[in-house]
């Protein structure tokens, strides 16, 4: 069965500072990824998806996500954080043979200090 | 296009009661489901639907009813709820296309209380 796991729980970062979220999944063959923004009282918003091609994604919001099969990874990253990306982040995997269910991770809660 | 409703925002239960939470799509979406969210667990599917009249289990189903007798509606019922059902409920709808993957549509979410 896929399964996703992000390591960080909570991670605090300086306005304008880079920030990096790790996402790490496990599934047999190329698997379909995905990043979901939370913020707080709302439902999920997606920010980038990968599904071929390119191992290095670019979403919405000025985030960006790379592709790495030797790691299984697919790390959320964005060169400089505002106060307004304080939310919680999930990585998603879907299963490639047409299967439209979700697999979420445990999610990253992000605070960002001035 | 109002996207995916639910309702209501917030509910607040006793043990043993029943209710219905509620949830539509005006996009023609094949594909509906139901998750909770729990802190530190992410999101878990409940229930999920490929089109009227099919509906299947999902990875945390217990407790929980569906039925999807139209395209738009997708509705979840707590037949005695239990403290354990407090959480957070999104629904989700998207195409289906074959071999591809199409992105899913979150609801706002339904906070529900058991006490």
């Amino acid at each position: 069965a896929q399964s996703v796991t992000q390591p960080d729980i909570h991670i605090t970062v300086s306005e304008g500072a880079s920030l990096e979220l790790r996402c790490n999944y496990s599934y047999g063959a190329t698997p379909y990824l995905f990043w979901y923004v939370q913020s707080p009282g709302q439902g999920l918003q997606l920010l980038l998806k990968y599904f071929s091609g390119d191992t290095l994604v670019q979403g919405i919001k000025g985030f960006e996500a790379e592709f790495k099969r030797s790691q299984s990874s697919f790390n959320l990253r964005k060169p400089s954080v505002h106060w307004s990306d304080a939310a919680e982040y999930f990585c998603a995997v879907a299963d490639v043979f047409g299967n439209e269910k979700l697999t979420f991770g445990t999610g990253t809660r992000l605070t960002i200090i001035p | 296009n109002a996207g995916v409703t639910q309702t209501p925002k917030f509910q607040v239960l006793k043990t043993g009661q029943s209710m219905t939470l509620q949830c539509a799509q005006d996009m023609n979406h094949e594909y509906m489901s139901w998750y909770r969210q729990d802190p530190g667990m992410g999101l878990r599917l409940i229930h999920y639907s490929v089109g009227a009249g099919i509906t299947d289990q999902g990875e945390v189903p217990n407790g929980y009813n569906v039925s999807r007798s139209t395209t738009e509606d997708f509705p979840l019922r707590l037949l005695s709820a239990a403290p354990s059902q407090t959480s957070v409920y999104f629904c989700a709808s998207s195409y289906i296309s074959g071999s591809s993957y199409n992105e899913q549509f979150f609801g706002p979410g339904t906070r529900l209380t058991v006490l």
